[in-house]
Parts: C-alpha cells; sequence; structure tokens
C-alpha cells in the first residue's frame, strides 16, 4: 500500500536554529498538510497546499513557518527560528483530491524536540 | 467553530470484551467522519469513514455508523484484541475546508 514517507524520525535541535522537516507525499496525491501534536494534546492542523500554493493556513502557522515543494517529489515544512514550544510530533499527509471525499494518508511522523 | 468531542480515556478492556468508544460532533453543515488510530511509537491510520448520514464504515473488525440525529459516529467492535491497545481519534472535515478537524483521543489498553 503506498505511503507517506517521513524524514528523519526524531529531530534533536537548538533553540533558535533552522529546522527543515521533509516529506515524500504518495505519487498521485495533488493536496498536502502538515499537522502537529504537542505531547498529550490533540492533533492541530497547520497548513495545507495545493497547485504549488498554500490554500489555507492556521493561526499556529505564523511567519516562522514556510512549506515548499522544491522538486515535484518531496514536501517541506521549514520552522526559521525554533522555540521551546515548536517541541512536537509533526505529521505530514496527502490527498487524491478533497479530502472530504477522498480521505487523508498521514506519514509516521518526525518528533521535532527543541532544546 | 466546528468540534469533536470523545470520551476520553484511558480505557482499559479484556481480550475479547465489547469495545465502544463514544464521539460526537458540532458542524454547521454536513461533514465527512473518520476514525484514525495511532499504534504506539507510529503515525496516524486511517480505520474508517463515512462520508454521508446513515453510512457505515468498517475495517478490521471496526465498525461506526454516521448519526445525523444525534451527531454521532461512535466506533465499535465486538471482540477486542491486544494488538488493538492504541489511542484512537475520530475526526471530521466538511467540504467548506480542507482539513481534519481532530477530537483528543481514546487511549485504549487491552490486556490479556
Amino acid at each position: 500500500e503506498p505511503e507517506v514517507t517521513q524524514t528523519p524520525s526524531h529531530q534533536v535541535t537548538q533553540m533558535g536554529q533552522e529546522v527543515i522537516l521533509r516529506c515524500v507525499p504518495i505519487s498521485n496525491h495533488l493536496y498536502f498538510y502538515w499537522y502537529r501534536q504537542i505531547l498529550g494534546q490533540k492533533v492541530e492542523f497547520l497548513v495545507s497546499f495545493y497547485n504549488n500554493e498554500i490554500s489555507e493556513k492556521s493561526e499556529i502557522f505564523d511567519d516562522q513557518f514556510s512549506v515548499e515543494r522544491p522538486d515535484g517529489s518531496n514536501f517541506t515544512l521549514k520552522i526559521r527560528s525554533t522555540k521551546l514550544e515548536d517541541s512536537a510530533m509533526y505529521f505530514c499527509a496527502s490527498s487524491e483530491g478533497q479530502g472530504f471525499i477522498y480521505g487523508y494518508t498521514f506519514g509516521s511522523g518526525t518528533r521535532l524536540t527543541v532544546v | 467553530g466546528d468540534s469533536v468531542t470523545q470520551m476520553e480515556g484511558p480505557v482499559t478492556l479484556s481480550e475479547e470484551a465489547f469495545l465502544t468508544i463514544n464521539c460526537t460532533y458540532t458542524a454547521t453543515g454536513y461533514p465527512s467522519l473518520f476514525w484514525y488510530v495511532q499504534y504506539p511509537g507510529e503515525g496516524l491510520q486511517l480505520l474508517l469513514k463515512a462520508t454521508k448520514a446513515d453510512d457505515k464504515g468498517s475495517n478490521k473488525g471496526f465498525e461506526a455508523t454516521y448519526r445525523k440525529e444525534t451527531t454521532s459516529f461512535h466506533l465499535e467492535k465486538g471482540s477486542v484484541q491486544v494488538s488493538d491497545s492504541a489511542v484512537y481519534f475520530c475526526a471530521l472535515c466538511m467540504a467548506s475546508y480542507d482539513k481534519v478537524i481532530f477530537g483528543p483521543g481514546t487511549s485504549l489498553s487491552v490486556i490479556p
């Protein structure tokens, strides 16, 4: 079964450093997303991306965050200057069409620890 | 805003017991409803979904029926196994926006 692949599985970074989380969505999917889950809390939507642009973002997704699909296969989330409160599990997801109809396939996540 | 409420755990059951995890939603329209499962140390996996009222989603012995009149999507399984130990998330999305709204998750532990 096709998978969404995320790398690395765990990343530790120092506060103030830039970090890039990488995702390879399912190859025929057109819609891409990032979510995060702070330990013990709800899974929260960060951003959706379609046709090479952001279609929606949450209030969490401020100027410190950016997304990119640099080469037609990878989908990345960059945090410019990490804060302690950015420590969370970050999930990438993709969908072949509108998720309302098709559902979403999630990756296994990257655990980001900011120290 | 739209939201999902589910029974909070942890829930502990003996193997072969019957499982119900309650989920209710609040939405301004007619959402699609999902159950996702997160096994220890893993990501979110779609367990089942229903896109309209009275639809029943089913997978791996789990079932949930979309009840518009009670705005509910309760998850059931007739006989749980130790391997079902995980966190279960009820979720919704709407045609008017392309994102998933998750409930808080219910932790299930099944003991032999």
